[in-house]
């Protein structure tokens, strides 16, 4: 089962920062936070991941809270482009977790 | 830079028949993951490979089989096609390597239908 909630979907006004949370309450010490996005029937793509600290990159921010148990996807300035749904999933690294679990993520709609 | 190739990219098979989906992961990558999209659907992790071993399964049919090559390739086997595997299938692979970061890139899928 997933280990993460998200509403099932979003609106945001073009230009405007999107701001999508995530809950995972069961989060382990040593389990990363990746935020990932599917555009239409394409492959996801991965967009940012982190561990305790907010993180940000050319595509988006990524804030953490102090007990780890919920993030937020910020994608400071939404086109178009960014309507897709987003998936948040928690995952270790780099060892032991081969049984990557997709969650119902949510679809962002952007609005022109 | 390269990235996960999956082949065929289309499929067309009648149900009873058997399909093979190949998955070609990024150079140096270790570990390859298969996942299942049925229409309106989230990825539904299938199985994994690390290093040419399965280590880890998900909600794979007894029909299908997979497997991990010497050059890190991967093949999806499904036999006994139903209609209800009509899906797209996807491909990811990632490095367990520790200077690398962990996430998973995909390919661009390969689209089953079943008639």
């Amino acid at each position: 089962d997933a280990k993460t909630t998200q509403p099932p979907s979003m609106d945001c006004a073009e230009g405007r920062a999107a701001n999508l949370p995530c809950n995972h309450s069961t989060i382990s010490g040593n389990e990363y936070v990746y935020w990932y996005r599917q555009i239409h029937s394409q492959g996801p793509q991965y967009i940012i991941h982190g561990l305790k600290n907010n993180e940000t990159n050319e595509m988006a921010s990524l804030i953490i809270t102090e007990d780890r148990k919920s993030s937020t996807l910020i994608l400071p300035h939404a086109t178009l482009r960014d309507t897709a749904v987003y998936y948040c999933i928690v995952s270790y690294s780099m060892n032991r977790d081969d049984k990557i679990i997709f969650g119902k993520g949510t679809r962002l709609h952007i609005l022109p | 830079a390269a990235g996960v190739i999956q082949s065929p990219r289309h499929l067309i098979k009648e149900k009873r028949e058997t399909a093979t989906l190949k998955c070609y992961p990024i150079p140096r990558h270790d570990t390859v993951y298969w996942y299942q999209q049925g229409p309106g659907q989230d990825p539904q992790f299938l199985i994994s490979f690390y290093e040419k071993m399965q280590s880890d399964k998900g909600s794979i049919p007894d029909r299908f089989s997979a497997q991990q090559f010497s050059d890190y390739h991967s093949e999806l086997n499904m036999s006994s096609l139903e209609l209800g595997d009509s899906a797209l299938y996807f491909c990811a692979s990632r490095s367990r390597r520790v200077m690398d970061t962990g996430e998973l890139f995909f390919g661009e899928g390969s689209r089953l239908t079943v008639l």
